[in-house]
This record gives structure tokens, C-alpha cells and sequence, in this order.
């Protein structure tokens, strides 16, 4: 089983919706987790941390669920340029060490 | 400031051959990290460096050599490239290594494809 499950998409939304994903990991001791956006064929940037419950950044709010060892991103008001891989990213050597496990991604596609 | 840069950015390569790919930082970061990313499979470490003059080895790092070269440099050797390898290979940097600093972020490379035939 990987670390940290995604579901690949696509996800196909109109501009204007509100779309959510989820990604669920496997390794308890993961403390940090973030969400990375990949254009195509580009490096990942980091998008938002989230370090204890959640974060929220404009329209892009993440939230962390310990019990249930899952993590999601909601996007609200979609754009167009919102159309990207979602990399969901787990840390599962906790705090000693910035080794990174990287989900398979979540393909957004935005349509007008 | 460039970020991190890598070099080539695509290279194709016969079973068997060697080659180094470069990267740099110029962000005067400590860590530094080679991942190789698959279709289907997510970005997966490879070697890292904590520090200038230590390097460890990753999830997958059978194949490959590292060396880090100085504060700027980290570039990862294929001795003898395999079509296994075939994949895109990003570098990236952080400010510190160790978590819950706040200087964790990692930032990539433009990467670099690579084909083994």
C-alpha cells in the first residue's frame, strides 16, 4: 500500500464550482503535510503547508484528519487557471528529517 | 535569482552509458534532494543531502551516485543507465532539513527527461 493515496482524476469542473479532493495516508508518524500544484510538464510549487488542523488561503482552504488519516484541499470559485495536477505530500519520518512522500496526484481540469 | 537550475534539461541515452545531471541552487540553501517521478507513482527520493558534505540514500537509490559538490551543487551520476530509468529526474532545495522550523519548504528544479533506449 503506498503512504499516501490519491485519487488520479481527472476532475473535470466548470469555472465558477467548488471542487474538493481528498488524499489518505498510511504512515501515523507523518506531522506535516502539504499540497503541491504541477503544471504540465513543469516542477511541482508548493501550494499550501498544513501543519496542525488546517489552512485556509484565499480560495484554497486544506484541512487535516488525524483520526481518519486523511487530508483534503477544497477550491472554491474554480478558475481556469486552477488546471493542474494536486500532489497531496506526507512526511513520514515526522519531525527528524524533511524526507518528503509524495501522492501519485489529482488531475484538475477547469472548464469555461 | 535563478532558484534551482538543472542541466540537461533533456538528454536520451543507450543501455549502458553514463552521465551526470547538475543542478544548482542559488538560494544559499543547506539541503538539497534528487527525485525521479514516474507515471502513476508520485515523485520519489532518491538521494538527499542534509548538508554541505553529507549525503544519504532515499527510497530508490540503486542505480545512482551522488556527490555534493559544494553549498551550490548536488548532481546525480548514472553509471550505467538502464531503461528502468528512464524517467523526469527534479533537484530541489530547502533552507533547513529539519522540520517545524519554518525553512522546511522544498523547492524544484524545471527537471530534466531522460530516456534510456
Amino acid at each position: 500500500r503506498k503512504e499516501v493515496e490519491q485519487d488520479p482524476g481527472p476532475f473535470n469542473v466548470p469555472e465558477g464550482a467548488t471542487v474538493a479532493f481528498n488524499c489518505t495516508y498510511s504512515n501515523s508518524a507523518s506531522q506535516s503535510f502539504f499540497w503541491y500544484r504541477q503544471d504540465c510538464r513543469k516542477e511541482p510549487k508548493l501550494l499550501m503547508s498544513v501543519y496542525s488542523s488546517g489552512n485556509e488561503d484565499g480560495r484554497f482552504t486544506a484541512q487535516l484528519n488525524r483520526a481518519s488519516q486523511y487530508i483534503s484541499l477544497l477550491i472554491r470559485d474554480s478558475k481556469l487557471s486552477d488546471s493542474a495536477t494536486y500532489l497531496c505530500v506526507g512526511t513520514p519520518h515526522g519531525n527528524a528529517g524533511n524526507m518528503l512522500t509524495f501522492g501519485g496526484g489529482t488531475r484538475l481540469m477547469v472548464k469555461p | 535569482n535563478a532558484g534551482v537550475t538543472q542541466t540537461p534539461k533533456f538528454q536520451v541515452l543507450k543501455t549502458g552509458q553514463s552521465m551526470t545531471l547538475q543542478c544548482a541552487q542559488d538560494m544559499n540553501h543547506n539541503s538539497m534532494y534528487w527525485y525521479r517521478q514516474d507515471p502513476g507513482m508520485g515523485l520519489r527520493l532518491i538521494y538527499y543531502s542534509a548538508s554541505e558534505g553529507t549525503t544519504d540514500k532515499g527510497e530508490v537509490p540503486n542505480g545512482y551516485n551522488v556527490s555534493r559538490l559544494n553549498k551550490r551543487e548536488f548532481s546525480l551520476r548514472l553509471e550505467s543507465a538502464a531503461p528502468s530509468q528512464t524517467s523526469v529526474y527534479f533537484c530541489a532545495s530547502s533552507e533547513s532539513f529539519w522540520r517545524g522550523l519554518g525553512t522546511d519548504t522544498q523547492y524544484f528544479g524545471p527537471g530534466t527527461r531522460l530516456t534510456v533506449l
